[in-house]
């Protein structure tokens, strides 16, 4: 069964960068046909997809976020990342990763929660 | 890349069935047959039941079944169980290897 972890600070000051690991267990974070994505809620908000990675290196973002998302991944780790520049309150969110095949997001990790305040 | 529209809740007793829309545009719902849906519980993560509109992941009960027509699609909960009482997002590919969400709907169980 296939298992995603969040990891990162918790709190983030207004202006700086946010920034996640998603640990990937119980399969491969090379596999062909796949990718690995972020996805965020704000408190009591609904889901707002960020955008994801190929294995390869290969990225695609939200057109709204592109200028402050970059996301990452190490496969020798078996991580991939998630940094957002130049945060305000509005980024205060749960922090999802999730696994993508080309249809859809079909397994998602538990969530963390940042927040953006000074 | 806006969020498709659901309406923001829908009730029904034990054993009635609800419906749920997701609204959307040509470069969304209508566009790609890449619809699916997520029941998410307080505090936890969302989970997949619908895929490619009607396509059930294995586990999710058969009370549930997705359909779509033009940029409309629906999710539909048969059967209401206390267990269905979640908030239901769907999403849809938007092309260039993006997603949008819908905003949302409160299912309560009566």
């Amino acid at each position: 069964q296939l298992q995603l972890q969040e990891s990162g600070p918790g709190l983030v000051k207004p202006s700086e960068t946010l920034s996640l690991t998603c640990t990937v267990s119980g399969g491969s974070i090379s596999s062909s046909s796949y990718f690995w994505g972020w996805i965020r809620q704000p408190p009591e908000k609904g889901l707002e997809w960020i955008g994801s990675i190929y294995h390869s290196g290969t990225t695609y973002y939200k057109p709204s976020l592109k200028s402050r998302v970059t996301i990452s991944v190490d496969t020798s780790k078996s991580q991939f990342s998630l940094k957002l520049g130049s945060v305000t309150a509005a980024d205060t969110a749960v922090y999802y990763c999730a696994h993508l095949t080309a249809v859809t997001i079909d397994y998602w990790g538990q969530g963390t929660l940042v927040t953006v305040s000074s | 890349q806006s969020a498709l529209t659901q309406p923001p809740s829908a009730s029904g007793s034990p054993g009635q069935s609800v419906t749920i829309s997701c609204t959307g545009t040509s470069s969304d719902v209508g566009g790609y047959n890449y619809v699916s849906w997520y029941q998410q519980h307080p505090g936890k993560a969302p989970k997949l039941m619908i895929y490619e509109v009607s396509k059930r992941p294995s586990g999710v009960p058969d009370r549930l079944s997705g359909s779509k027509s033009g940029n409309t699609a629906s999710l539909t909960v048969s059967g209401l169980q206390a267990e269905d009482e979640a908030d239901y997002y769907c999403s849809s590919y938007a092309g260039s290897n993006n997603y949008v969400f819908g905003t949302g709907t409160k299912v309560t169980v009566l």
